[in-house]
């Protein structure tokens, strides 16, 4: 595709429900990235990827949440037993290497009710 | 560890000159991005400084001070179109961005 998509757009749950939202980066980029992002605030680093190996999770909050590229291309991050602080915006991006610019879907938005 | 600080606001006049700072501490650093944030969009890319110095693209320059830990990115002749949030991140060798808050920049007439 031509830039990174992200699905779905928005997502609205109930609290207690698990949910997989889902990153297409741009072909051929080996470096994905998951942020999230509240109002008003920068992006906050989750995870990411080189190819199929997780490199870095130290920004996930905690045991619920969860991060996957199991083929090198296609990522979901899952978040299980669902809170209501976990309503954001969930930013995924991609570069070409993990040195090099990323370049950010438009987002999830999820909300937990 | 990271720390990334940059205004929370600022206000510029059309046609004029704005320049936006960012400090960082930042373990392991690799260089330092710039992306602008328009409001309910997602942040597109502005510049990228690995060395010190100077690097100009168009309206927009970027520069970088490792020593110091300084970075800024001027904008020239202001457009309303610049009304946005400008976000500044430190990237490490280890791959790890890290983003500050943003400084919300407003264009008056």
């Amino acid at each position: 595709g031509a830039g990174v998509s992200q699905s779905p757009r928005y997502k609205v749950t109930k609290r207690g429900q698990d949910v997989a939202l889902r990153c297409d980066p741009i072909s051929g980029h080996v470096s994905l990235y998951w942020y999230r992002q509240a109002l008003g605030q920068g992006p906050e680093f989750l995870t990411y990827f080189n190819y199929e190996a997780q490199q870095d999770k130290s920004g996930l909050p905690n045991d619920r949440f969860s991060a996957e590229r199991p083929e090198g291309s296609i990522s979901t991050l899952t978040i299980q037993r669902t809170e209501q602080r976990d309503s954001a915006m969930y930013r995924c991006a991609s570069s070409s290497t993990y040195t090099d610019t990323q370049y950010f879907g438009p987002g999830t938005r999820l909300t937990v009710l | 560890g990271q720390n990334i600080d940059q205004p929370t606001e600022m206000t510029a006049t059309e046609g004029a000159i704005v320049q936006i700072n960012c400090t960082y501490q930042t373990s392991g650093f690799n260089g330092l991005f710039w992306y602008q944030q328009h409001a309910g969009e997602a942040p597109t890319f502005l510049s990228y400084n690995v060395l010190d110095g100077l690097e100009e693209k168009g309206r927009f320059s970027s520069f970088l001070s490792r020593s110091k830990g300084y970075s800024y990115l001027l904008l020239k002749e202001l457009q309303m179109k610049d009304s946005a949030s400008y976000l500044c991140a430190a990237l490490t060798n280890a791959g790890k961005s890290t983003f500050g808050d943003g400084t919300t920049l407003t264009v008056k007439p």
